[in-house]
């Protein structure tokens, strides 16, 4: 596996409360993503970044928040977490100089209760 | 957006026979497809991916065609085993530069 790790891997919150995920990366990749998955809908794009400090939405961007002070990390915030956050999230990883690939992390379980 | 669509849902195939998704893409200005398979409770694995300038790719029982006019891509995977069971998702890169994920395949091998 390339080297992505996630955390937490689980976790369990309250409705209202805020929640940050950490992605972390040793690739050197310029390219991050965050993506949530759920039953029925496959793999969504809530945000990606395509250097330090630059972001971008994907589709499912609302209620999310994104940051990347650093190459290696990537964070994504819901600053007000709801049950429709439920999910697992997945980040990704990618050269994106037209080679594409992207490989994913082990995950994040987010229970929002 | 680049709109990626899988068919079958839930494909389920006798051991050692062979087992074909297919996936429909919207954006003909997309230019990679790439496979990834994904077994319960891990992360999705690049299996296998395609250029819109090739029309076949083959890695030992696994390949993936590409038809450009007609905006569909296949995986095939042969020989299928008890460890190809998983769920397969395809995707698709559009115009926007983005990944476009199909909802997945559940590959069902019965030994």
């Amino acid at each position: 596996d390339a080297g992505i790790t996630q955390s937490p891997r689980h976790k369990v919150t309250e409705t209202g409360t805020p929640v940050t995920l950490r992605c972390h990366q040793t690739e050197n990749h310029r390219y991050m993503y965050w993506y949530r998955q759920d039953p029925g809908h496959g793999l969504r794009l809530i945000h990606y970044s395509y250097g330090v400090k630059d972001t971008d939405k994907g589709e499912v961007s609302d209620g999310y928040s994104v940051s990347r002070s650093k190459t290696e990390d990537f964070l994504l915030t819901l600053e007000s977490a709801t049950s429709s956050q439920t999910s697992v999230y997945f980040c990704a990883i990618g050269q994106g100089d037209g080679t594409d690939t992207q490989y994913f992390g082990p995950g994040t379980r987010l229970t929002v209760l | 957006g680049e709109n990626v669509e899988q068919h079958p849902s839930t494909l389920s195939v006798q051991e050692g026979d062979s087992a074909v998704i297919k996936c429909t893409y919207s954006d003909s200005a997309s230019n990679y497809f790439p496979w990834y398979k994904q077994e319960l409770g891990k992360r999705p694995q690049l299996i296998i991916d395609i250029r819109s300038n090739v029309g076949e790719k083959k890695d030992q029982r696994i390949a993936v065609t590409l038809n450009k006019t007609a905006k569909h891509f296949s995986l095939h995977i042969t020989e299928t085993q008890p460890e190809d069971s998983a769920v397969y998702f395809c995707a698709a890169r559009g115009g926007n530069n983005r990944l476009a994920f199909g909802k997945g395949n559940q590959v069902v091998v019965i030994p």
